[in-house]
């Protein structure tokens, strides 16, 4: 089946540093790609969408200043989280549909990265 | 997308069925009903989804309700490998996948040895 990959599983950071994350369709071009947060015994909560080759689109509430999303290939999305804090810790995972498939088939999704700001 | 409600937790033994069901009264004609799982410290992944006629596929049967009001995901034998988070969601098929999903609080399945 389809593969998604993110990079890395885990990190690490300083408070006031940023922290960029990749995800990656390995099989597919995915033209929408999604990024969510989960905090601890919590449920997965949409943040943005994003779109290749145009901004991507923010959820009520996410700062899109500090949670700068990159989609500049088909098959590549970053995240970058920007200046951040020790309440930015959480476990940030992305999806990705195949195009044309519409809103009927499975979303492929990475294996999460554990973001821990110190 | 219309909302959807699961138990909290579950509790089975392991080589016996589960049955996780879900309700979703609001249920439009053109919502799927999807099931997502979630392994500890892993990123979710796809189960199945359905319609209106039950869906069996190598991971689990779904059985859908006549009224589509309420489903069930039936893991026929479940193994500890099958504890997780199950989430149940409805999405519309004339959204064309241009949304990300809506994720509920999940069925926490706990499997005895």
């Amino acid at each position: 089946g389809a593969v998604v990959s993110q990079h890395p599983s885990r990190v690490i950071c300083k408070s006031g540093t940023s922290v960029k994350i990749e995800c990656r369709s390995l099989d597919f071009q995915a033209t929408t790609m999604f990024w969510y947060r989960q905090f601890p015994k919590q449920s997965l909560m949409l943040m943005a969408t994003s779109n290749e080759g145009s901004k991507a689109t923010y959820e009520q509430g996410v700062e899109k200043d500090k949670f700068l999303i990159n989609h500049a290939s088909l098959t590549l999305s970053t995240l970058t989280v920007t200046s951040a804090h020790p309440e930015d810790s959480s476990f940030y995972i992305c999806s990705a549909r195949k195009p044309g498939t519409g809103g009927v088939t499975e979303a492929f999704f990475g294996q999460g990265t554990r973001l821990t700001v110190v | 997308d219309a909302k959807t409600t699961q138990p909290n937790s579950m509790e089975s033994n392991e080589e016996e069925p589960v049955h996780l069901p879900c309700n979703h009264s609001t249920i439009s004609g053109t919502d799927y009903i999807h099931w997502y799982r979630q392994l500890p410290s892993q990123g979710p992944e796809y189960v199945i989804h359905g319609l209106t006629s039950n869906v069996n596929n190598r991971m689990a049967s779904l059985a859908i309700a006549e009224d589509r009001k309420s489903s069930t995901l039936i893991l026929h034998r479940a193994t500890l490998r099958d504890a997780a988070v199950y989430y149940c969601i409805l999405r519309d098929v004339t959204g064309g996948g241009a949304d990300g999903l809506t994720f509920g609080k999940g069925t926490h399945l706990i499997i005895q040895p």
